[in-house]
């Protein structure tokens, strides 16, 4: 079974904190994504990486960024918490194009 | 890139009864249609897909649809059961991994 892991599941945050979200997978896959998730909105891709040191902007990626220094690991980095990056975040890795493989969620609030 | 839209936002049925949600994608390009289950506070899991070069894929109750020239794709679940009460999101992917869901459907089944 492929295992996503996350560091947090819950994380509460000032308003201007720099935030590191990370994400760790144990199949060796090679792309690797961050979503957010909101009521509404469903799953927006922020970043996502198809290999080490590689990365590629997603439809929101404005106040984040992503860092992928070894292929198991994938971190959003927040570079300026703000209220309106309260929400869940999703990681995911997939070895093939198609089915992804889900962490379980950072439930981050910023006050 | 991709645009995923899909509807009914919620959907209450009764048990026993069918459902169906339907998605509408705008990248022609796109070859992968699955379909995730999210059962509340856990993580988004695969239940079906379906690629570009079938028109229609089933597993027990749950069947899947693809119309690649109206650009549009549907879930169905018969004789649904109160455990198929969760946030289902279709998502499409084009050859590049880029993968985008819809905003996600919430559906209650009442017993």
């Amino acid at each position: 079974d492929v295992k996503v892991t996350q560091s947090s599941r819950y994380l509460v945050k000032r308003t201007g904190e720099k935030v590191f979200l990370e994400c760790v997978q144990d199949m060796d896959h090679e792309n690797m994504f961050w979503y957010r998730q909101d009521p509404g909105l469903g799953l927006r891709l922020i970043y996502f990486s198809y290999d080490v040191k590689m990365k590629e902007k997603g439809d929101i990626p404005e106040g984040y960024s992503v860092s992928r220094e070894k292929k198991e690991r994938f971190s959003l980095i927040l570079e300026s918490a703000s209220t309106n990056q309260t929400s869940m975040y999703l990681c995911a890795t997939t070895r093939d194009p198609y089915e992804q493989y889900f962490g379980p969620g950072t439930r981050l609030t910023v006050t | 890139g991709e645009n995923v839209e899909q509807h009914p936002s919620t959907l209450s049925v009764q048990e026993g009864d069918s459902a169906v949600i339907k998605c509408t994608y705008s990248d022609s390009a796109s070859n992968y249609f699955p379909w995730y289950k999210q059962e509340l506070g856990k993580r988004p899991q695969l239940i079906i897909d379906i690629r570009s070069n079938v028109g229609e894929k089933k597993d027990q109750r749950i069947a899947v649809t693809l119309n690649k020239t109206a650009k549009h794709f549907s879930l169905h679940i018969t004789e649904t059961q109160p455990e198929d009460s969760a946030v289902y999101f279709c998502a499409a992917s084009p050859v590049n991994n880029d993968m985008r869901f819809g905003a996600g459907t919430r559906l209650t089944v009442k017993p």
